[in-house]
């Protein structure tokens, strides 16, 4: 069973800062997403990072997939008030995701103005 | 275009009984996925539909089932709720089968509450 591990769980900081999430595990996915979900909605998807080592950038936002596409990171500049909500990562296997995405549990991000 | 909608948004049930969640996927996609969201697993994968056919199932009880018809819509039962069932139940649908690198896009839940 292929698990993904986020951290941390929860993240309160102040408008203005930078954060880190990291989403970690011991299987190797063939692609790795990221997702935005917010209350009463559900999510949607920032990001799909598929090459060992790969870097994505969304105007504040910068992805990373790891070399051994085992673990994934997604850096904010400069947050916003905005940015708040839940950031899911979602992996899918080595059968191009056919049983599914396997989601970590998720960042509770919020950003305090 | 209209995004995926799923219906109801919100219902309550008692346990013992049976619910029916229906998802119209984004026009054109064929493939309809559905998902369990509760705090405590996170999101799971229940199934994927494409053009009418299950082509993949999640670790969940045979209470859980679903279909997909002609126009790629797509409903989901579950039989003798149990109080665990509580959660909310996300559709996603994509152009393709398989989630891989596929855009997936969802809808905004149907939220089932179990009594």
């Amino acid at each position: 069973t292929q698990l993904l591990e986020q951290s941390p769980q929860f993240l309160s900081i102040q408008e203005g800062e930078n954060l880190t999430v990291y989403c970690n595990s011991s299987s190797v996915f063939s692609s790795l997403q990221w997702y935005r979900q917010e209350p009463g909605e559900g999510p949607v998807l920032l990001v799909t990072v598929v090459t060992g080592g790969e870097v994505k950038k969304l105007k504040r936002l910068t992805f990373q997939f790891g070399d051994a596409r085992k673990d994934s990171s997604l850096h904010i500049t400069a947050a916003q008030t905005g940015d708040t909500g839940l950031y899911l990562c979602a992996g899918a296997g080595s059968g191009g995701g056919a049983d599914g995405l396997t989601f970590g549990k998720g960042t509770h991000l919020i950003i305090q103005p | 275009k209209a995004g995926v909608t799923q219906t109801p948004r919100y219902l309550i049930k008692t346990r013992g009984q049976q619910v029916t969640l229906s998802c119209s996927p984004i026009s054109g996609h064929r493939s309809v996925s559905w998902y369990q969201q509760t705090p405590g697993q996170g999101l799971q994968f229940l199934f994927e539909y494409f053009s009418e056919t299950q082509r993949n199932k999640g670790n969940f009880p045979g209470r859980f089932s679903g279909r997909q018809f002609s126009n790629s819509r797509s409903e989901m039962n579950v039989s003798t709720l149990e109080l665990g069932d509580s959660a909310l139940y996300l559709c996603a649908s994509s152009t393709r089968q398989g989630s891989g690198a596929n855009v997936l896009t969802f809808g905004a839940g149907s939220r089932l509450t179990v009594l």
